[in-house]
């Protein structure tokens, strides 16, 4: 019974372009949301988050907007490069130090 | 400063066999996560340690027993390996997110251990 879901298995942009990346979660205890990045052969990489009393957090390109009445948030990347082709993974957290993660979306920006 | 590293990369086992996976952190992290990644699951957690010489269950451990003698290692074992554990095994390690001076707990992954179970 997965609490975090990414419904978009994969997502194809244009390089410059917005990628807008979807998650939806079930769990109201999450006080916390993480966005990784995952490259072919390599771990995950922590990208950013946002805390559950905030609804905007931004840093640099990526920007991460929560709506906790809908349970929902979203990765905005702006604008999309090359080498943001990826695997990322959308997680939550309602404890200190235990994730909760979603399947993953692909991205790939498109010359 | 290696982060987390993962022994071995590659494995590939036949039904019944054992095997033990390594993780190693150089990051003085108090808590340790094994976690295994599925296509269409994404990433759930087998089991973790908040501290040397603890452990506990996380959302898939059946058929895994770990065990943290030391803070800088955690080790991941299969007693009799089945064809359902066939998966890419990634082990993370964190500080606690009071202690980082953040609320949110950023975990840092190791490159992970692609493993076919026969």
């Amino acid at each position: 019974d997965q609490q975090v879901k990414q419904n978009s298995p994969s997502l194809s942009v244009q390089e410059g372009r917005i990628s807008i990346l979807n998650c939806d979660y079930t769990n109201s205890m999450f006080d916390y949301f993480l966005w990784y990045k995952k490259y072919p052969a390599e771990g995950p990489t922590f990208l950013i988050s946002i805390s559950s009393i905030k609804d905007k957090n931004e840093d640099g390109r990526f920007t991460v907007f929560l709506n906790k009445s809908a349970k929902h948030l979203s990765l905005h990347i702006v604008p999309s490069q090359p080498g943001d082709s990826a695997v990322y993974f959308c997680a939550a957290s309602v404890e200190d130090y235990k994730l909760s993660f979603g399947a993953g979306t692909t991205v790939t920006v498109r010359a | 400063n290696a982060g987390v590293t993962q022994t071995p990369k590659f494995r590939v086992l036949k039904t019944g066999q054992s095997m033990t996976l390594l993780c190693a952190q150089d990051m003085n992290h108090e808590y340790m996560y094994w976690y295994r990644q599925d296509p269409g699951m994404g990433l759930r957690l087998i089991h973790y340690s908040v501290g040397e010489g603890t452990t506990a269950k996380g959302e898939v451990p059946d058929g895994y027993n770990v065990s943290r003698l030391k803070k800088q290692n955690f080790l991941l074992g299969l007693e009799s390996a089945a064809p359902s554990q066939t998966s890419v095994y990634f082990c993370a390690s964190s500080y606690s997110a009071s202690l980082a001076g953040h609320s949110y707990n950023e975990q840092f992954f190791g490159p992970g251990t692609r493993l076919t179970v026969l």
